[in-house]
């Protein structure tokens, strides 16, 4: 089936530009992580949620950054007034739920979206 | 806040030579995943180890889990070229929803 999508794959944006990313989970999939990865990083976390609500947005940066997930399904990340900074590849994944005792199921990643910001 | 350290951070061997790569979090973790990113790609699960001490073996890899569930370690045996990516630890606390990614060992392998 269908993995995780992302779209688009490449971005590039002028400082100081607001950009939209979008990640279409894998179907069923109820929980949906968005992570950053710098060059030689590992990625790094920047919200959670569980259906339509944001259970864990303790990893966006400052308050430029901006995700939904209206219907609990696809997402979208917002960055407002970009910075040189905020470029990186913007990884989404899904899973298929949260495990019993809070331990997670495998983690379904996408190929997700450079942003370069110019 | 909670830190996933990762060592070595690059490995080169001769094709057939073994690899190991260690992980340690500054807290103790509820459990612990492994994934492979193959260069140019995404992250793509390996494993996930739950309970102190638990060794689990996929084929040439081994993934040990330390007693004191702080600590990981992924063992190849005889690598294969099809080995080269880079292998990520990340790791859970109790009660909190996010993964927090090890820095990877990138394994490099001479034919």
């Amino acid at each position: 089936g269908a993995g995780v999508s992302q779209t688009p794959s490449n971005k590039v944006t002028e400082k100081g530009k607001y950009v939209e990313l979008r990640c279409d989970p894998i179907s069923g999939h109820t929980a949906l992580y968005w992570y950053r990865q710098s060059l030689g990083q590992g990625p790094e976390f920047l919200i959670y949620f569980q259906g339509t609500g944001a259970a864990d947005d303790s990893g966006l940066p400052n308050d430029r950054f901006f995700a939904v997930r209206p219907e609990g399904s696809v997402s979208t990340l917002k960055i407002q007034r970009t910075e040189r900074g905020d470029s990186a590849v913007y990884l989404c994944a899904s899973s298929l739920r949260q495990g019993a005792f809070g331990g997670y199921n495998e983690q379904f990643f996408g190929p997700g979206t450079r942003l370069t910001v110019l | 806040g909670q830190q996933v350290m990762q060592i070595p951070q690059y490995q080169h061997v001769q094709e057939g030579e073994d690899f190991t790569t260690y992980c340690n979090s500054s807290t103790t973790l509820s459990n612990i995943q492994w994934y492979k990113q193959r260069p140019g790609g995404h992250p793509v699960f390996l494993i996930q180890l739950v309970k102190s001490g638990e060794v689990k073996k996929q084929k040439r890899l081994t993934f040990q889990f330390g007693e004191a569930k702080k600590n990981s370690s992924l063992h190849i045996t005889a690598t294969q070229t099809t080995d080269v990516g880079t292998y990520f630890c990340a790791g859970q606390v109790q009660g909190a929803q996010k993964l927090v990614f090890g820095q990877g060992t990138r394994l490099t392998i001479n034919p």
